[in-house]
């Protein structure tokens, strides 16, 4: 099993580009989960999905679009990216038991 | 909205000392979580608990519900457990639900 799985690793955006990143798990959970985490603050959640078909707004959602396509994926869109949006996004997954499983994450910087 | 608090938020330590890492929340769970989250970058769960004590390795989790404080105790440290350790509560408390976050402590665990 891969667990998590996030795409790209790394990238660089100007001001204004668009870009999404990619994120599928292979544990058959229902609950997947967009965070961001900045320096000197916790992880904080940008959007969440309870089960396939479903998403909800975290706690920082502006600027940011998810699609939850099938069980296995759950996709982050930043529109028109924003220097305040630099950060290390982290995808995650949570199985019955409450536990959640991360991904590598993925280090945006939006010049 | 719950709150959590980490203390210290750095400690160095010399390899075989023990150690204690401290988080305390403002409102009432029955479950929290302690993540590991290596230099490079990856997280992973180490526990979850609801009440008394948890062990794997050398690693002890304890909780205390009532006095709202965890600690994450650390026997024999090693240089390889040099990370940072993140302790994470339900948002509105009781069990279920999306996770807030402490800031994390740094450990560094010196030869």
């Amino acid at each position: 099993n891969a667990g998590v799985t996030q795409t790209p690793k790394f990238q660089v955006l100007k001001t204004g580009q668009s870009m999404t990143l990619q994120c599928a798990q292979d544990m058959n959970h229902n609950s997947m989960y967009w965070y961001r985490q900045d320096p000197g603050m916790g992880l904080r959640l940008i959007y969440y999905s309870a089960s396939e078909g479903t998403t909800d707004k975290g706690e920082v959602p502006n600027g940011y679009n998810v699609s939850r396509l099938n069980k296995r994926e759950f996709s982050l869109r930043l529109e028109s990216a924003a220097p305040s949006q630099t950060s290390v996004y982290f995808c995650a997954s949570k199985d019955a038991g409450e536990t959640q499983y991360f991904g590598p994450g993925t280090r945006l910087l939006v010049l | 909205k719950n709150e959590v608090e980490q203390s210290p938020q750095n400690l160095t330590a010399q390899e075989g000392e023990f150690i204690t890492i401290n988080c305390s929340y403002s409102v009432g769970i029955s479950a929290l979580h302690w993540l590991q989250q290596h230099p490079g970058g990856g997280i992973v769960s180490l526990f979850m608990l609801s009440s008394g004590k948890k062990k794997h390795g050398r690693l002890i989790a304890t909780i205390n519900i009532q006095e709202k404080h965890s600690s994450l105790h650390i026997t024999a440290s090693h240089p390889r457990d040099s990370a940072v350790y993140i302790c994470a509560v339900p948002y509105y408390g009781g069990s279920q639900g999306n996770l807030i976050f402490g800031k994390g402590t740094k450990l560094s665990v010196k030869p």
